[in-house]
This record gives C-alpha cells, structure tokens and sequence, in this order.
C-alpha cells in the first residue's frame, strides 16, 4: 500500500513570496491533515479536512495560509506572502475516518527555509 | 501553554537495556494517547496507543502505562536496539470540539541506543 506522498521536499525562498505544498493521501483515506512542525517543537495541527469539507482550521494563520481538498483526494497548502517563522516542516498526514482513535499516517514532509 | 509535555529532551540508552520515555499532559479532556517515532528526513510513524480506560498496553518489545490520576503515561522499550534510535514523540487525542482525531504533540524525546 502507498504511504502519503508529499511535494516537492525540500523548498528555500526569500520572505514576501509564495509557495506551495502538495499531499496525496492513502487512497480511501476520507481525512487528511496539514502540521507545521517547527525544528524542536512536535507538529502542530493547521488544518483538517474531511472529505473536500472543512473540519478544523482555528490554527491556520488565514491572512497568508489557504488551503484546499477541491475533489476530496488530493490537497495543497498554500503560503502567500511568506515570513521568516514561516521556516518549519510541513507534514500530511492522512486517516481513514478521522475519528479520534483513529491511526494517522505521515508523509515524509516539506522543509521550507524562508530567507 | 503546552498540554502535553515532554521534558526531557534526549535519552541515552546501552543496547539490550530498558528505555522509559516520559510525558505529561494536563488536560483531563483528552482520552486516546499515542506514541509516534520519528526518523531524520522522514515523517512521523506510528507506534503505539492507549485508551483512557486502559492502564497499560503491550506490542512486542514496546509497553505503554498510562496513570491518569497523575496525568503521565510512559513508554518502555525492552530490549532497547540501535534501531530504536530516533525522536520520540507523545501526542494526546480529545473527542471535543469538531476535530476528532486532533492530535496534540509534545516535543519529543530524542533517544540515543548505543551498541
């Protein structure tokens, strides 16, 4: 079974430019989930879709992050302009139906370093 | 303010000997609680759970022991391998609010197994 697979994995630009992630998730996983783990810290949970719906995104910065599930499979996370603290890495993860005791699984992540 | 904790922020252990990892949480809300290992480059992986309802669960050479009246569960390794090496990372799930399955992370614990 393929993991979670995310894109590009390594990404450096200049502060005030945009970039983007892209995640495909396990097939048949209904959930999927964005983290930002910044060096030294755990992940901490940006946004959570279920399905191509919204569940959680009380912690997505909403002025400069975006994000989007349009077909329910396939998700994208956006950062326009980006900031400095922006530099972590942005982990997928995916489940199959988001229930709390349900199993999350992690793609490989992105480092974005913002110069 | 960190719900769920981890303070120690590397372990060193001899192959073949016991590794006890740590993590304390303060929010008597959550009621799943998880241990994901963490390998350089790479993302998050699953490891092992428990239920609030449970005080202990076994998978092969990982045991973890949850003690809600203090809040604490840990996590032991036996026999420690030089492929146990890596962050460890405790995570906390509540069933609260419109996030099932949020997880929240502490920072994790770097374990060192030597040869």
């Amino acid at each position: 079974e393929a993991g979670v697979a995310q894109s590009p994995r390594y990404k450096i630009i200049e502060k005030r430019q945009s970039v983007a992630f892209w995640c495909n998730p396990i097939s048949g996983h209904a959930t999927l989930y964005w983290y930002q783990q910044i060096l030294g810290q755990g992940p901490k949970l940006l946004i959570q879709f279920q399905n191509n719906g919204v569940v959680d995104d009380s912690q997505l910065p909403k002025d400069r992050f975006s994000a989007e599930r349009l077909k329910g499979v396939d998700s994208t996370l956006k950062i326009q302009p980006a900031k400095l603290e922006d530099s972590a890495v942005y982990l997928c993860a995916s489940s199959f139906s988001g229930g709390d005791t349900d199993t999350q699984y992690f793609g490989p992540g992105t480092r974005l370093t913002v110069l | 303010d960190q719900q769920v904790k981890q303070n120690s922020p590397s372990l060193s252990v001899q192959e073949g000997r016991i590794s006890i990892l740590n993590c304390d949480y303060t929010n008597s809300m959550f009621d799943y609680f998880l241990w994901y290992k963490k390998y350089p480059a790479e993302g998050p992986t699953f490891l092992i759970s428990i239920s609030s309802i449970k005080d202990k669960n076994e998978d092969g050479r990982f045991t973890v022991f949850l003690n809600k009246s203090a809040k604490h569960l840990s996590l032991h390794i036996v026999p420690s391998q030089p492929g146990d090496s890596a962050v460890y990372f405790c995570a906390a799930s509540a069933p609260y609010g419109g996030s099932q399955g949020n997880l929240i992370f502490g920072k994790g614990t770097k374990l060192s197994v030597k040869p």
